[in-house]
C-alpha cells in the first residue's frame, strides 16, 4: 500500500540550514508536496515538485527529488526561529482531478537561538 | 479572497453523542476534501467531493460518518454517534477544478469525545 514516512524531530541552531527527509512507497507518485503546520494553525502549502523533476528551489527552499530511491528532501537554508514548526511530506498519485494526498507523520522542526 | 474556513474550532461531546463539523471552502472552488488527523497518527484522506458530488470516499471510516455538499458550496461532515476514537483534527481543503496542484486548507476542527 502506500506509505509516507518522515523522521519525527529535527533540531537545529538558528542560521544553520535544515534538511528535512521523506521516503515514500508510491511509485506511481505524480506530485510530492511540502506543508507546514505552524502552532494552532493549518497547513500551508510550502512548495510542490512534480515527478519529473530533481529538485526545485524558491528562496530559502530546496527540493530534491530521487524518484530512483523514492525519496524526497527539503533543506531550508539560513533556519530561522520563525521556521519552527511541523513539516509534513505528502504525494499523491494521481495526474487526474482526484489529487487525495497521502501523508507522512510529520517532522517537528525545532530551532534554537 | 477568504480562505477555507471550518466550524466549530473544537468540540468536545460524549460518545454516543452527534456532531456536525462545517467547511466553507474558497469561493468557486468545486474539489472540496476531508481529512482527519488522530493524535500520533498520519494524516489520513476520508473522501472528496467535486461540487455536489462525491468523487472518492474510500477514506470514510465506517457508517457513522456522513458527508454532504448540497448545493456544492459549503460542506457537512456529520458523526453519528460518536465514538472514543473519532478524536482528532478534521481537516477541509478546496481547490479550483482545473488547477488543483495545491489544496487550501482551513485550521481544522479539533474533535474530542469523552
Amino acid at each position: 500500500g502506500e506509505d509516507v514516512e518522515q523522521s519525527l524531530f529535527l533540531s537545529v541552531r538558528e542560521g544553520d540550514s535544515s534538511v528535512i527527509n521523506c521516503t515514500y512507497t508510491d511509485s506511481s507518485s505524480t506530485y510530492l508536496y511540502w506543508y507546514k503546520q505552524e502552532p494552532g494553525a493549518g497547513l500551508q502549502l510550502l512548495t510542490y515538485i512534480f515527478s519529473n523533476m530533481d529538485m526545485k528551489q524558491d528562496q530559502r527552499l530546496t527540493v530534491l527529488l530521487n524518484k530512483k530511491d523514492k525519496h524526497l528532501s527539503l533543506r531550508i537554508a539560513d533556519t530561522q526561529t520563525g521556521d519552527s514548526a511541523i513539516y509534513f511530506c505528502a504525494e499523491t498519485g494521481s495526474a487526474g482531478n482526484n489529487r487525495k494526498l497521502i501523508w507522512g507523520l510529520g517532522t517537528s522542526l525545532a530551532v534554537n537561538p | 479572497e477568504a480562505g477555507v474556513t471550518q466550524f466549530p474550532s473544537h468540540s468536545v461531546i460524549e460518545k454516543g453523542q452527534t456532531v456536525t463539523l462545517r467547511c466553507d471552502p474558497i469561493s468557486g472552488h468545486d474539489n472540496l476534501y476531508w481529512y482527519r488527523r488522530v493524535m500520533g497518527k498520519e494524516i489520513k484522506f476520508l473522501l472528496h467531493f467535486v461540487k455536489e458530488s462525491k468523487q472518492d470516499e474510500s477514506g470514510m471510516p465506517n457508517n457513522r460518518f456522513l458527508a454532504e455538499r448540497t448545493g456544492g458550496t459549503y460542506s457537512t461532515l456529520k458523526v453519528q454517534p460518536a465514538e472514543l476514537e473519532d478524536s482528532g483534527v478534521y481537516f477541509c481543503a478546496s481547490s479550483p477544478l482545473l488547477i488543483n496542484n495545491e489544496q487550501f486548507f482551513g485550521p481544522g476542527t479539533r474533535l474530542t469525545v469523552l
